[in-house]
């Protein structure tokens, strides 16, 4: 069965500083990766995908990933933080075929400092 | 306008009540997913569908009850056999084969 491991439960980050949150998966070959973001008390919105391919994939606000096989990890980027990016970041996996499930990692509060 | 309605945004129970928390779409996605929020435990899976009249366990089914009647709507019930029900309550679209999943806004279920 596949999981997703978020080892950071809350980080802080200066405004204009980079960031980097991390996530780690496991699943027997390369699953479909996602990192989604969501505001208190909301649904949760897309900011990037990777199913196959070039292993950087870019997304929205500013945001990319790096996929790793050889690590097993999908982390999330951002050169310069803004304050609104504050909000909660989840990872996760589907796997290719089948009944398709998508497991949700616990999750990443994200603190954004002046 | 397209998207995923989830109704009632916010929503009391008594103990020992049954509850349905809906979940209805019109983006034409074959699946669609409950999931349960709590605090630092992430996203749990309840229940799963991928066609009309068909539904998985997820890994936290115990107290949960789903049904696929039309491809448009999958309605969860939180039974009374459901000891902590007081959770967030994420319902989700997926069209299936490569694509990332849709959410709905949530309701937020309180027992009191």
């Amino acid at each position: 069965a596949q999981s997703v491991t978020q080892p950071d439960i809350h980080i802080t980050v200066s405004e204009g500083a980079s960031l980097e949150l991390r996530c780690n998966y496991s699943y027997g070959a390369t699953p479909y990766l996602f990192w989604y973001v969501q505001s208190p008390g909301q649904g949760l919105q897309l900011l990037l995908k990777y199913f196959s391919g070039d292993t950087l994939v870019q997304g929205i606000k500013g945001f990319e990933a790096e996929f790793k096989r050889s690590q097993s990890s999908f982390n999330l980027r951002k050169p310069s933080v803004h304050w609104s990016d504050a909000a909660e970041y989840f990872c996760a996996v589907a796997t290719p075929g089948g009944y398709q499930k998508v497991t949700f990692g616990t999750g990443t509060k994200l603190q954004v400092i002046p | 306008d397209g998207g995923i309605t989830q109704s009632p945004k916010y929503l009391f129970r008594k103990e020992g009540q049954n509850v349905t928390l809906s979940c209805e779409q019109n983006l034409n996605h074959d699946a669609m997913y409950w999931y349960r929020q709590d605090p630092g435990q992430g996203l749990r899976l309840i229940y799963y569908s991928q066609i009309v009249n068909d539904f998985q366990k997820g890994d936290i089914a115990e107290g949960y009850s789903v049904s696929r009647e039309k491809k448009e709507s999958f309605p969860l019930t939180v039974t009374s056999a459901q000891k902590n029900p007081t959770a967030f309550y994420l319902c989700a679209t997926r069209q299936l084969m490569n694509t990332e999943a849709f959410f709905g806004q949530g309701t937020r279920l309180t027992v009191v």
